[in-house]
């Protein structure tokens, strides 16, 4: 069993629309969560944390946790064509400092 | 520096070689991280420094991968005896607290032909 499964892509959606990004893990003892954005040919950047069950906006990102379900999202809002990368989730596990990364979900926001 | 300083950004080299790469983390910085990126996989969690010692190890996948820190700054991750699945992306990163995310560096794309 996987341990950061990520919703297949590619996922297309037309721009200004959003976009809905999910996230199952299966360490329960996780406690911190983080959203990266990857273009490209480059290196992951950290866009969004969570720590708490709800909902954590942040300008046209919004992400979940429901650590029952051991579920999170992103949605971004507005998506616009700068948008289009990929989107990579990471549990922090049970510890503070290292990172699970899922294999990413490739977004492309068309024009 | 302004960000996380990762250098060769490309090497290659043949197997059974040899190779360096080295991580300038953001200044003040106590922790650093390396992770490795297959193509179409997220990153890799390899090894974890707090201060000059490796307070995790246990991503290093086999005794050919050895990192070090010797003053808390700049970390060196060293391969020996390449194999050309190692060929991957290694990225540093590095935070001045645990538990907050961390800033990745641009990378060093290691090819092992």
């Amino acid at each position: 069993q996987k341990e950061v499964e990520q919703n297949s892509g590619p996922l297309s959606v037309p721009e200004g629309a959003i976009a809905s990004l999910n996230c199952t893990y299966s360490d329960r003892v996780s406690q911190s969560f983080f959203w990266y954005r990857q273009y490209s040919g480059k290196s992951p950047e950290l866009i969004m944390s969570i720590y708490s069950n709800g909902d954590k906006e942040d300008g046209r990102f919004t992400a979940q946790l429901n650590k029952a379900s051991q579920y999170v999202s992103l949605l971004i809002r507005d998506s616009q064509p700068s948008d289009s990368a990929t989107y990579l989730c990471a549990p922090g596990g049970g510890s503070n400092y290292k990172l699970t990364f899922g294999k990413g979900t490739l977004l492309t926001v068309n024009p | 520096g302004a960000g996380v300083s990762q250098t060769p950004s490309n090497k290659v080299t043949e197997k059974g070689k040899y190779v360096e790469l080295r991580c300038d983390p953001i200044s003040g910085h106590t922790a650093l991280y390396w992770y490795r990126q297959s193509l179409g996989q997220g990153p890799e969690f390899l090894i974890y420094f707090q201060g000059t010692g490796a307070a995790d190890d246990s991503g290093l996948p086999n005794d050919r991968f050895f990192a070090v820190r010797p003053e808390g700054s700049v970390s060196t991750l060293k391969i020996q005896r390449t194999e050309r699945g190692d060929s991957a992306v290694y990225l540093c990163a590095s935070s001045n607290q645990d538990g907050y995310g961390y800033t990745f560096g641009s990378g060093t794309r290691l090819t092992v032909v």
